[in-house]
């Protein structure tokens, strides 16, 4: 079967580093997406790793192993408004594209 | 950028009754779309695949007969809630792909449904 893992939940400071982790077990992988989701809120696009390695986008980064089925999005200089879930999903061609989602890590960022 | 709406955002009907749910993609075309229910502080769980012209893929444990999927167009997918019971009030989310190609895809804004 397909499978995703992640912390159900972080705390971290305003102004620090946090580094959510992601590792899927899945047949047909396409891609891997992190979404940022406001409670009551459709997801937010964040980043797509097809490839190995490390791509940033200003105070957001995320990196993909394929050979390990790892994934890591950071998070730097910490903001309140950073207090959401992020979901880890896989993009999946089994014959026809569709894309599945982890159980989402509930991100608190306190003072 | 590309922008997916649903209708209504929000409804509450009674047991036993139906609820469609409309989603569109206003400024692109998109042969597949997708939707998801999310019950609360849980993630996104896909439903189904909604191809325009064809049936819909459900996934494993969705009843088709009790959630129809209709793509007639290539903006419009609906999905419909039939004999609605308070156990499937929760906040239905559709995406639109418009490439069909797996790594892009527009979300809706939600539309969440209670049922009495």
């Amino acid at each position: 079967g397909q499978n995703i893992d992640q912390p159900t939940e972080m705390t971290a400071t305003e102004g620090a580093i946090v580094q959510i982790n992601c590792t899927y077990q899945t047949s047909g992988f396409n891609g891997l997406f992190w979404y940022q989701q406001h409670a009551g809120e459709a997801p937010t696009f964040l980043s797509y790793n097809v490839l190995d390695g490390l791509e940033e986008k200003g105070r957001f980064s995320s990196f993909l192993s394929r050979s390990k089925g790892y994934s890591y999005l950071l998070l730097k200089e910490l903001q309140m408004k950073d207090s959401a879930s992020y979901l880890c999903a896989v993009s999946l061609n089994t014959g026809g594209f569709k894309t599945i989602f982890g159980a989402g890590t509930r991100l608190f960022v306190k003072a | 950028g590309a922008v997916v709406s649903q209708h209504p955002s929000r409804v509450i009907c009674k047991s036993g009754t139906s609820v469609k749910i409309e989603c569109r993609s206003l400024d692109f075309q998109a042969t597949t779309m997708f939707w998801y229910r999310q019950f609360p502080k849980q993630s996104l769980m896909l439903m189904a695949t909604s191809n325009e012209g064809s049936k819909a893929t459900y996934e494993q444990g969705v009843e088709k007969d009790k959630f129809l999927i209709n793509h007639a167009s290539l903006t419009l997918s609906t999905l419909t809630v039939t004999s609605a019971h308070p156990e499937d009030s929760s906040f239905y989310i559709c995406s639109a792909d418009p490439g069909n190609r797996g790594y892009e895809q527009y979300f809706g804004p939600g539309t969440r449904l209670t049922v009495t």
